[in-house]
């Protein structure tokens, strides 16, 4: 199989404080992980492409400062949410792709983060 | 533009009443199509991986064909935990990382 996991799966935080979602891919080893935004009834919005050792590549308008991204390891990635605000209130999903292989995404089951 | 277009939006069945799910896209040389299922409020799960127009992969009730302009993903004799909003995805042909661009989903539901 390839499974995906995310820790935790939900989170409660106060406006100002900063939130760490933790995405593990727990057998096999993942040559990058990335990492979504879903709003209700949307599909999903990539936020940025995370390769282990390097820097992240963010999409456009997401603000890197704000949305850390570390990927310490092929197989552990983590996103901060820094100085969250309601508007940050989101259901965040990761995924990873294996080392040589093609180029299928494996998903996490997601993170619900409530800002209040 | 490279994009994914599904459609429908929304499709009712009732359950044993078979149908078919589709995905337009348009990129600049296919380097694969994706379908997922997600259920709500949790993360989607990979069904299948299509390369070349011509191909097909079957998954229980479900089956994907590809074409060079679409894919179709067939559920046949559909049962109530088919409910589901399925998505498709291609790989960006000018992104070296995997990206995937994906459709908005069809929301499959199946009544009893």
């Amino acid at each position: 199989g390839a499974v995906v996991s995310q820790h935790p799966s939900r989170v409660i935080c106060k406006s100002g404080t900063s939130v760490k979602i933790e995405c593990r891919s727990l057998d096999f080893q993942a040559t990058t992980m990335f990492w979504y935004r879903q709003f209700p009834k949307k599909s999903l919005m990539l936020m940025a492409t995370s390769n282990e050792g390097s820097k992240a590549t963010y999409e456009q308008g997401v603000e890197k400062d704000k949305f850390l991204i570390n990927h310490a390891s092929l197989t552990l990635s983590t996103l901060t949410v820094t100085s969250a605000h309601p508007e940050d209130s989101s259901f965040y999903i990761c995924s990873a792709r294996r080392i040589r292989e093609g180029g299928e995404q494996y998903f996490g089951p997601g993170t619900r983060l409530t800002v209040t | 533009e490279d994009q994914v277009t599904q459609s429908p939006e929304a499709l009712r069945l009732q359950e044993g009443e078979s149908s078919s799910l589709n995905c337009s896209y348009t990129v600049s040389g296919l380097r694969g199509l994706f379908w997922y299922r997600q259920d709500p409020g949790k993360g989607p799960e990979f069904l299948f991986t299509l390369y070349s127009a011509g191909e097909e992969k079957e998954k229980e009730r479900l089956k994907a064909t590809l074409t060079k302009k679409e894919s179709f993903l067939h559920i046949t004799a559909p049962k109530p935990e088919d409910s589901a909003t399925y998505l498709c995805a291609v790989r960006d042909p000018y992104n070296q990382g995997g990206k995937l661009i994906f459709g908005q989903g069809t929301e499959l539901s199946v009544k009893p």
